[in-house]
């Protein structure tokens, strides 16, 4: 059974720091990992899709890895800033169409 | 930029009530999901919809639970008979295709059952 681990589970920053997020799985078999992220009480944004077959995917100041055969991956936030403030979701998607989420890590960015 | 809806964004229902939380996928998507989040639990899937049909349910989702794609852009879900531990977030999400491909979410219904 697939399970999705996320360190750390909360991050107090000061703005400007480069950070990096971790997901773990169990299970290397998966088709995708998907980064979200969630403000309170709010829905889920889409923040990167890595496919099984890629090794990272960026965009603007996000930069997801994935390293299938350990079951792992990053997102690296370069230049954090206060409004990046929210809690980051990991997500895989195995050979069935359901998404399984990690734990989440609830990052802090002060000014 | 397309989004995907839900209505309403807050429900409160007595226990035993049945309540329907509705969606507008993605106009051009055609797999559509339910996921609910209990407070300060992890995001969990409930049940996935292709083709008319349910393609993949987890064991969360019992008779108590149905979906259905009245017309060619409503997703819904009822809850029948409602109870105390059915308080979550429900999520719908969807995607252009199953696989490989993206999926996106709503905003959330937040279902409180009192």
């Amino acid at each position: 059974k697939q399970e999705v681990t996320q360190i750390p589970a909360a991050l107090s920053v000061p703005e400007g720091e480069n950070l990096v997020l971790n997901c773990s799985f169990t299970d290397s078999a998966i088709y995708n990992l998907q980064w979200f992220r969630q403000d309170p009480g709010k829905g889920l944004t889409s923040l990167l899709l890595i496919q099984s077959s890629q090794r990272e995917q960026t965009s603007g100041r996000l930069n997801a890895s994935l390293d299938k055969s350990s079951g792992r991956s990053t997102l690296y936030i370069a230049a954090s800033q206060p409004g990046d403030s929210a809690t980051y979701l990991c997500a895989v998607k195995g050979n069935t169409d359901k998404l399984i989420f990690g734990t989440g890590t609830r990052l802090q960015v002060f000014p | 930029e397309p989004e995907v809806t839900q209505t309403p964004s807050h429900q409160v229902t007595q226990m035993g009530q049945e309540v329907i939380l509705r969606c507008v996928p993605i106009s051009n998507h055609l797999y559509f999901y339910w996921y609910r989040q209990i407070l300060g639990q992890k995001v969990e899937f409930l049940v996935s919809f292709y083709n008319n049909e349910i393609s993949e349910k987890s064991e969360i989702f019992d008779d108590q639970f149905s979906v259905e794609r009245p017309d060619g852009s409503n997703f819904t879900l009822k809850i029948r008979s409602t109870k105390l531990e059915d308080s979550a977030m429900y999520f719908c999400a969807s995607s252009m295709q199953g696989g490989n491909t993206e999926a996106f979410f709503g905003q959330g219904t937040r279902l409180t059952v009192v």
